[in-house]
């Protein structure tokens, strides 16, 4: 069965850094494009970033480019998204999501989600 | 960036109801739009892929079909489960973006 489970998320001050981790079991994780989508609270889905199985490929939502940073540890099965200069309006609730495949598009098409871990991010 | 508009964004409706939910790009994403539904303080869970195909599991009542700019998400007989938050999204370009979400209610 494919499992994802999010954890790191909490409260952080405005400015401030956080890494959330994705920990993935059931399928050959080093075969899949990862991606994180995001949920403000009362809000909608938006998606955040996106990387290739290898990790060598990234693309990113303009609202987080140049402050998140997306990569992959295939060797621990683990999806890493380091948030750096934080903002309330990154308050939200923080999905990562499994590709169904690791080339265009089966590596955008989601098939499967994690639980979520919210981040709070006020003074 | 893309943008994809859900409609209606809310809805009615009852036990056996036939319901469909329309979304519209605002170009041609070729027929790379996937639908998903979430239920209040859960996961979305994924439905269909490149427009029409339902993803494993996903029972035969949901059943999705457009191209170009125009998809449509049906459900052919709404049971109390399915009760929830539908979203579109594209995956053409990036960045991926999802519409606005239609919630169908009692």
């Amino acid at each position: 069965e494919v499992q994802l489970l999010e954890s790191g998320g909490g409260l952080i001050q405005p400015g401030g850094s956080l890494r959330l981790s994705c920990a993935a079991s059931g399928f050959t994780f080093s075969t899949y494009a990862m991606s994180w989508v995001r949920q403000a609270p009362g809000k909608g889905l938006e998606w955040v970033s996106i990387i290739s199985d290898r990790g060598g490929d990234q693309h990113y939502a303009d609202s987080v480019k140049g402050r998140f940073s997306l990569s992959r540890d295939n060797s621990k099965n683990t999806l890493y998204l380091q948030m750096d200069s934080l903002r309330a309006d990154d308050t939200a609730v923080y999905f990562c999501a499994k590709g169904s495949g690791d080339s265009y598009p089966k590596s955008r098409e989601f098939d499967c989600w994690g639980q979520g871990t919210l981040v709070t991010v006020s003074s | 960036d893309i943008q994809m508009t859900q409609s209606p964004s809310s809805l009615s409706a009852s036990v056996g109801d036939r319901v469909t939910i329309t979304c519209r790009a605002s170009q041609g994403i070729n027929y790379y739009l996937a639908w998903f539904q979430q239920k209040p303080g859960k996961a979305p869970k994924s439905l269909i892929y490149a427009t029409s195909n339902l993803q494993s599991g996903v029972p035969s009542k949901f059943s999705g079909s457009g191209s170009g700019t125009d998809f449509t998400l049906t459900i052919s007989s709404l049971q109390p489960e399915d009760f929830a938050t539908y979203y579109c999204q594209q995956y053409n370009s990036f960045p991926l973006t999802f519409g606005g979400g239609t919630k169908v209610e009692i």
